[in-house]
């Protein structure tokens, strides 16, 4: 059965702090994975990878994707409370899009 | 450019009634995907409309339908309501031209209480 899996469920940090985010996945016929922030509204997109091995960076943010352990992270260096989101993960695949349940990230002042 | 907007935002229904849920993409996209949220399953596929027919479909009975007009705004039905319909419904727009490949752009949503 195709799955999305985040980890850590949530996450508390100090701001400043660095913190990386897992997706693992088993998608039948991969083509793409992304990754969401979603505050208290719908999720805003912040990369999509499809090559392995290729950092995509936007800032404080980047995200690397390894197709062949089946994982991608998302890093989030020099934290700040403004980073306090759910983020999700979501892989394309076999005609559909699988989403994992999400990390909640808390950053403390 | 004008976000992807759904109305209505907020909708109480009772069992066994029907909803429409409606969603205007963004200007010349043409995909429209449809997704349910909900705390315990988290944000779950539904399907995908391009050029006024579904092109994928997720795992959901048939109770779920939607359709997409010329326009590219898109409505999605739920019959018989059940409980656990009660969620928040996300509608996403794309170009549509790498199918579920490329960015989709959510609207606000619309949250379905079922009482």
């Amino acid at each position: 059965e195709d799955k999305v899996v985040q980890s850590p469920l949530s996450l508390v940090v100090h701001e400043g702090d660095t913190v990386t985010l897992n997706c693992s996945y088993e998608v039948t016929n991969f083509r793409s994975l992304l990754w969401y922030k979603q505050e208290k509204k719908a999720p805003t997109f912040l990369f999509m990878l499809t090559s392995s091995g290729i950092e995509k960076k936007s800032g404080r943010l980047s995200s690397i994707l390894d197709k062949k352990e089946l994982f991608s992270i998302l890093n989030i260096t020099a934290t700040q409370t403004g980073d306090s989101a759910v983020y999700l993960c979501a892989v394309y695949g076999d005609d559909k899009i699988i989403f994992g349940k999400g990390t909640r990230l808390h950053i403390l002042p | 450019k004008a976000g992807v907007t759904q109305t209505p935002r907020y909708l109480i229904k009772t069992r066994g009634q029907q909803v429409t849920l409606s969603c205007s993409p963004i200007s010349g996209h043409r995909s429209v995907s449809w997704y349910q949220q909900t705390p315990g399953q988290g944000l779950q596929f539904l399907f995908e409309y391009f050029s006024e027919t579904q092109r994928n479909k997720g795992n959901f009975p048939g109770r779920f339908s939607g359709r997409q007009f010329s326009n590219s705004r898109s409505e999605m039905n739920v019959s018989t309501l059940e409980l656990g319909d009660s969620a928040l419904y996300l509608c996403a727009s794309s170009l549509g031209l790498a199918e579920l490949q490329e960015t989709q752009y959510f609207g606000p949503g619309t949250r379905l209480l079922v009482l």
